[in-house]
C-alpha cells in the first residue's frame, strides 16, 4: 500500500542554518503530497503542498519539490529561526485513499 | 472560517473506563477523519467518513473502538473499554473531498489511560 519514509530525527540546528528533511513516497497512483508542522501543544497546520510532478509547494520560507522521477518530496529551507522548532510530518493522499503520514521530524532550532 | 473544533483538549481515565471524543467539521467539508498519534509517531487513520457513511475503517480495533457521524457532520468517538495503550492524541480532521486533497486538522485530544 502507499507509504511515506521521513528520515529520523531529531535534527538539531543553530539559527541562520540551512534545513532540509527528506521524504520519499511508495505509491500506486499519483498522489498529491504534504508537508504538515506541528508547534508544541498544538494541531497538525498545513505547512505547503504539491498536487503534480515537478510542482514545487513553499510557504514561510520552506520549499518542497515533488520528484516522481525519485519518489521524493524533501523539505528545505535556507535560514531558519528558532521559531521553526516544531514536529514536521511528510503526507500524502492518493485516489481513494486516506491520508498517510510519515513518523515525523523533530526540528529544534537554537538560538 | 471556523476551524475544526475539538473536546475535551485532555482526558484522564483509569483503564477499563470509557471515553468519548466529539469533534465539529468545517462546515461544508463531506470528509472527516479521525486519527491516533502515540507520542513519538506520526498519526494513525483510525476511521474516514464521507457524509455519514463509513469509507475506510480497517484499522478501527473494533472490539473496544466506535464512531460515528450522525446528519453527515459532527461526530463522536468512543473507547470502550479503554486500555493503558490507549494513551495518545486523538486528532480529527476534515477535507472537502477525500482525494488528493489536504486535511484541516483540530487540536486534538489528549487521552492518558492509568
Amino acid at each position: 500500500g502507499d507509504s511515506v519514509t521521513q528520515m529520523e530525527g531529531p535534527v538539531t540546528l543553530s539559527e541562520e542554518a540551512c534545513l532540509t528533511i527528506n521524504c520519499t513516497y511508495t505509491a500506486t497512483g499519483y498522489p498529491s503530497l504534504f508537508w504538515y508542522v506541528q508547534y508544541p501543544g498544538e494541531g497538525l497546520q498545513l505547512l505547503l503542498k504539491a498536487t503534480k510532478a515537478d510542482d514545487k509547494g513553499s510557504n514561510k520560507g520552506f520549499e518542497a519539490t515533488y520528484r516522481k522521477e525519485t519518489t521524493s518530496f524533501h523539505l528545505e529551507k535556507g535560514s531558519v529561526q528558532v521559531s521553526d522548532s516544531a514536529v514536521y510530518f511528510c503526507a500524502l493522499s492518493d485516489r481513494g485513499n486516506d491520508m498517510r503520514f510519515g513518523a515525523g521530524t523533530r526540528l529544534t532550532v537554537k538560538p | 472560517e471556523a476551524g475544526v473544533a475539538q473536546s475535551p483538549r485532555y482526558k484522564i481515565i483509569e483503564k477499563r473506563q470509557s471515553v468519548a471524543f466529539w469533534c465539529n467539521p468545517i462546515s461544508g467539508h463531506a470528509t472527516l477523519y479521525w486519527y491516533q498519534q502515540i507520542l513519538g509517531q506520526g498519526p494513525k487513520l483510525l476511521i474516514q467518513f464521507q457524509n455519514n457513511g463509513v469509507v475506510d475503517d480497517s484499522q478501527l480495533p473494533k472490539d473496544r473502538f466506535s464512531a460515528e457521524r450522525l446528519k453527515g457532520v459532527d461526530s463522536t468517538l468512543k473507547i470502550q473499554p479503554a486500555k493503558l495503550e490507549d494513551s495518545a492524541v486523538y486528532l480529527c480532521a476534515s477535507s472537502i473531498y477525500s482525494q488528493n486533497t489536504e486535511a484541516f486538522f483540530g487540536q486534538g485530544t489528549r487521552l492518558t489511560v492509568v
